[in-house]
């Protein structure tokens, strides 16, 4: 099994609507990350979180939000979904900020807003 | 300013030949961490290198290296005896240690393509 899984893989949505975008890790890891990939612009940090009780914000986070459910589970919603948050979305996990291989990604979610 | 900066959009290469993909990074920390990821048509992000900045030698793995020239402040992806399996977007990162965080900076990535 993925150690890093992401719901739904892909997300056909209207603008407007609330849509939500899960992750769950099963590497015990508490630092968890929300990026967003454009073509041509690499990935952006959306959200992160080093645990329950800590969330912030990285370098696009409007029109975002997000919730640490558990150690585990890490949810970005989009409140108000419009077409430029088409993208492809990656939740990473991380266990400490030091040594190689520090960041473990989900498989994706490509999303498109109509 | 941009952290990380690939200034290759697109390398073509032919098949059991090398390549070199480009990175400049930057960053005022002393202890930084720089990685690439392999990104296929699937969309997944796959680790292939790391190079700590004290890291005296250039790391290797299988049939990638990492040419790492700190004063030069690049670190440029080299791949042996190219495959076709290797056409994909290559992502350079950057994690610096002044930050908590363990997140990671990425550049815009080189589409590379592999030719028989």
């Amino acid at each position: 099994d993925a150690d890093v899984t992401q719901t739904p893989r892909n997300r056909i949505t209207k603008t407007g609507k609330r849509i939500m975008l899960e992750c769950s890790q099963t590497k015990g890891h508490d630092r968890m990350y929300w990026y967003r990939q454009d073509p041509g612009l690499g990935l952006r940090l959306i959200y992160y979180s080093f645990d329950v009780k800590d969330i912030n914000k990285g370098e696009i986070s409007d029109g975002y939000s997000v919730s640490r459910q558990a150690q585990a589970k890490f949810s970005l919603s989009l409140e108000s979904a419009i077409p430029n948050q088409t993208a492809l979305y990656f939740c990473a996990t991380s266990d400490v900020a030091g040594g190689q291989k520090t960041q473990y990604f989900g498989p994706g979610t490509r999303l498109l807003v109509l | 300013a941009q952290k990380i900066t690939q200034t290759q959009p697109g390398m073509f290469v032919q098949e059991k030949e090398a390549v070199t993909l480009d990175c400049t990074y930057d960053t005022s920390d002393q202890s930084y961490g720089l990685f690439w990821y392999k990104q296929p048509s699937s969309g997944e992000m796959i680790f292939l290198i790391y190079q700590g900045s004290y890291d005296e030698q250039n790391a290797t793995e299988g049939r990638y290296s990492l040419n790492f020239q700190k004063a030069r402040k690049s670190a440029n992806l080299v791949i042996s005896a190219s495959q076709l399996g290797d056409s994909a977007m290559y992502f350079c990162a950057m994690r610096e240690a002044r930050s908590t965080l363990g997140r990671l900076y990425f550049g815009r990535g080189t589409q590379l393509t592999v030719w028989p």
